[in-house]
């Protein structure tokens, strides 16, 4: 079976920091990957996708970053977190092909202060 | 411009007291729409993916159906355990890979 890690789980970072985010992939080759952002009182936001290994499409343009070093491996990253990059960051993955469903990972919690 | 509304925003009901939660959604061209349950601090958890009109899912006391215009979750005889936050998204069939979320409806049922 199919699992998601997201790591780590929770991090406070001052303003001006940088960031990595980490989200890998187990039981599953090839999956489209996804980056959401889930802010306070606010629906999921999709930040980046891949299709493929260092193939990446941002959605919103913002202070953030997304690579693809392997097929399975996804990391959201910045140079300088804003105070407004606080919120909560959800991977998610689908099969390449055919079947819609997205799952998500557990999510991290970023406090920027 | 893709949407997604869903209501009422939270719900308070007893348990076994059934109800049903409404997503509304305007699209051009679906091509699905899902339920996620999202428990406090926890990632959303898939429930159903709808693809046409008329379509139905059942998961124990939980059912999905899909109109043209909105999709509703209705819970049968729910339990404490089905509190959470109940997300509706949609994905459009051209163009971006992303789902358009609502904003949720928060469940709380009481024992």
């Amino acid at each position: 079976s199919q699992t998601i890690h997201q790591w780590p789980a929770t991090l406070v970072q001052p303003v001006g920091s940088p960031l990595s985010l980490e989200c890998t992939v187990e039981g599953t080759s090839n999956p489209n990957l996804y980056w959401y952002r889930q802010a306070a009182g606010r629906g999921l936001q999709l930040l980046f996708y891949s299709v493929g290994i260092g193939q990446i499409s941002s959605e919103v343009p913002q202070n953030l970053s997304a690579s693809r070093p392997q097929d399975r491996q996804f990391i959201l990253s910045s140079k300088k977190l804003l105070l407004s990059d606080s919120g909560f960051y959800l991977c998610a993955w689908r099969t390449s092909g055919g079947q819609e469903t997205q799952y998500f990972g557990p999510g991290t919690r970023l406090l920027v202060l | 411009e893709d949407q997604v509304t869903q209501s009422p925003e939270a719900l308070r009901l007893q348990e076994g007291e059934s109800s049903s939660l409404n997503c509304s959604y305007t699209v051009s061209g679906l091509r699905g729409l899902f339920w996620y349950r999202q428990d406090p601090g926890k990632g959303p958890e898939f429930l159903f993916t709808l693809y046409s009109a008329g379509e139905e899912k059942e998961k124990e006391r939980l059912k999905a159906t899909l109109t043209k215009k909105e999709s509703f979750l209705h819970i049968t005889a729910p339990k404490p355990e089905d509190s959470a936050t109940y997300l509706c998204a949609v994905r459009r069939a051209q163009g971006a890979q992303k789902l358009v979320f609502g904003q949720g409806t928060r469940l709380t049922i009481n024992p």
